[in-house]
C-alpha cells in the first residue's frame, strides 16, 4: 500500500496562476481532507469530503475549490493564487469517523 | 470548532529529561488524538483517548486524558534526539470526522 500520495512535492506560481494539487489514497478511505500549515499556526482544515461526490468546507476554504469524483482521489485547485497561499499544503485521509488520519508526504507551495 | 491550546509552543531540553506538553480547552472534549510531526515530515497519528481519566503508554510516552474531558498531556521521560518534532493535540469535536488541531509544541533536544 502507498498510503497517502500528493503530487506534485514542491511547487512555485506566480500571482495570478492557478494549478491543482492531488491526492490519491489506496486504503479504501471514506473522508479525505485537504490542510494548510503555516509557521505557528498548526494544521488548519481547508475543504474536506466525506464520500464520493461530496464536498464541504473548512476552517480556512477561500480561495480554494475542491472535487472527489472518485473515492480515492481528492484534488484541491487554486484558481489564482495568491502569496498569502504559500504554505505547505498536507492531504489525509481516513477511515471511519473517530479513526486516525493518515497524512501524505506533502506538498510545499510558494506564491511569488 | 472547538479551540484547544497547546503549551508550550517551544521547549528545549537536555537529552535525558523529561519532556510535557499539555492540551488544554474550555469546554469538554469527546476524544483527544496525539500526532508527532518530525522536521520536513507529515504528522504521523501516536494515539487517541476517549474516556474520563484515561492514561495509555507506549514506551517512553505517556498520554493522560483529564477527569473532566477538558486537557489533555503527553509525557516523555528520558528524551532522546529521536524525539525531537512537532507534538500535536487534535480533536473532532461535534462531529466524529472532523479533527481541529492544536498549535503544536515543537522540541528540540540537545544531545
Amino acid at each position: 500500500n502507498a498510503g497517502v500520495t500528493q503530487t506534485p512535492k514542491f511547487r512555485v506560481l506566480k500571482t495570478g496562476q492557478s494549478m491543482t494539487l492531488l491526492c490519491a489514497q489506496d486504503m479504501n478511505h471514506e473522508y479525505m481532507y485537504w490542510y494548510r500549515q503555516d509557521p505557528g499556526m498548526g494544521l488548519r482544515l481547508i475543504h474536506y469530503s466525506v464520500g464520493e461526490g461530496t464536498t464541504a468546507k473548512g476552517e480556512v476554504p477561500d480561495g480554494y475549490n475542491v472535487s472527489r469524483l472518485k473515492k480515492q482521489n481528492f484534488l484541491l485547485g487554486l484558481e489564482s493564487a495568491a502569496p498569502s497561499q504559500t504554505s505547505v499544503y498536507f492531504c489525509a485521509s481516513m477511515f471511519t469517523g473517530g479513526s486516525p488520519l493518515h497524512f501524505g508526504n506533502g506538498t510545499r507551495l510558494t506564491v511569488t | 470548532g472547538q479551540q484547544v491550546m497547546q503549551i508550550p509552543q517551544y521547549q528545549h531540553v537536555q537529552e535525558g529529561e523529561d519532556f510535557t506538553t499539555y492540551c488544554n480547552s474550555s469546554t469538554t472534549l469527546s476524544n483527544i488524538q496525539w500526532y508527532k510531526q518530525r522536521p520536513g515530515g507529515h504528522p504521523v497519528f501516536l494515539i487517541q483517548l476517549v474516556k474520563s481519566g484515561e492514561v495509555k503508554k507506549q514506551k517512553r510516552l505517556t498520554f493522560q486524558f483529564g477527569e473532566a474531558k477538558k486537557n489533555s498531556s503527553l509525557h516523555i521521560t528520558a528524551t532522546q534526539t529521536t524525539d525531537v518534532g512537532t507534538y500535536f493535540c487534535a480533536h473532532t469535536g461535534g462531529s466524529n470526522y472532523k479533527l481541529t488541531f492544536g498549535k503544536g509544541t515543537l522540541l528540540t533536544v540537545n544531545p
